[in-house]
């Protein structure tokens, strides 16, 4: 039981270039979120999924778009880094019955430079 | 709108001492209201929740009560231990339905504990 796993841990992009932030879980949950964190700020959410077939933005969606590809994974795309998006990403995901307890991925850290 | 404000870190203590990491937040409603750890290296973990007025969360130690009168959520601990130290994070949750879980988070505030 893996729990929240996240691909990869570290990257490195040029400006205008794009990637592909991968996120899985094995526990069966409804729910997967996206968020980012920086200094000083907390965590932020990008976007999230609350079933299977639905996405919505959460509070800064600007220069990303996700993809909740089956219950298990849940991707987030920037399809034209810019250095304000250098940060670390974390995905996290909740059961239906307990939508308060979030379970975190170990995250991922991006530089865009 | 809604929000939570933490104390500045970082929080340097020796072990054994007391610890207060202070939270308020401003919501509509009744929000539930959550400690979330970070560990170095790692992911967030929720730490402790109190999901009405006057409840207190408690887990290995740490605890906080939810004041609605205050509108705080403060973390204290009786006795730190190097093992401890991560960044705290303070949470809500909007009540009502149909909120999917959203979290909105404080800024978080490191603790080092010193042996």
């Amino acid at each position: 039981n893996a729990g929240v796993t996240q691909t990869p841990k570290f990257q490195v992009l040029k400006t205008g270039q794009s990637m592909t932030l991968q996120c899985a879980q094995d526990m069966n949950h409804n729910s997967m979120y996206w968020y980012r964190q920086d200094p000083g700020m907390g965590l932020r959410l990008i976007y999230y999924s609350a079933s299977e077939g639905t996405t919505d933005k959460g509070e800064v969606p600007n220069g990303y778009n996700v993809s909740r590809l089956n219950k298990r994974e849940f991707s987030l795309r920037l399809e034209s880094a810019a250095p304000s998006q250098t940060s670390v990403y974390f995905c996290a995901s909740s059961a239906g019955g307990n939508p308060y307890e979030q379970y975190f991925g170990p995250g991922t850290r991006l530089t865009v430079t | 709108g809604n929000s939570v404000t933490q104390m500045e870190g970082p929080v340097t203590l020796s072990e054994e001492a007391f610890l207060t990491i202070n939270c308020t937040y401003t919501a509509t409603g009744y929000p539930s209201l959550f400690w979330y750890v970070q560990y170095p290296g790692e992911g967030l973990q929720l730490l402790l929740k109190a999901t009405k007025a006057d409840d207190k969360g408690s887990n290995k130690g740490f605890e906080a009560t939810y004041r609605k009168e205050t509108t705080s959520f403060h973390l204290e601990k009786g006795s730190v231990q190097v093992s401890d130290s991560a960044v705290y994070f303070c949470a809500l949750k909007r009540g009502g339905s149909g909120n999917t879980g959203k979290l909105i988070f404080g800024q978080g505030t490191t603790l080092q504990v010193k042996p």
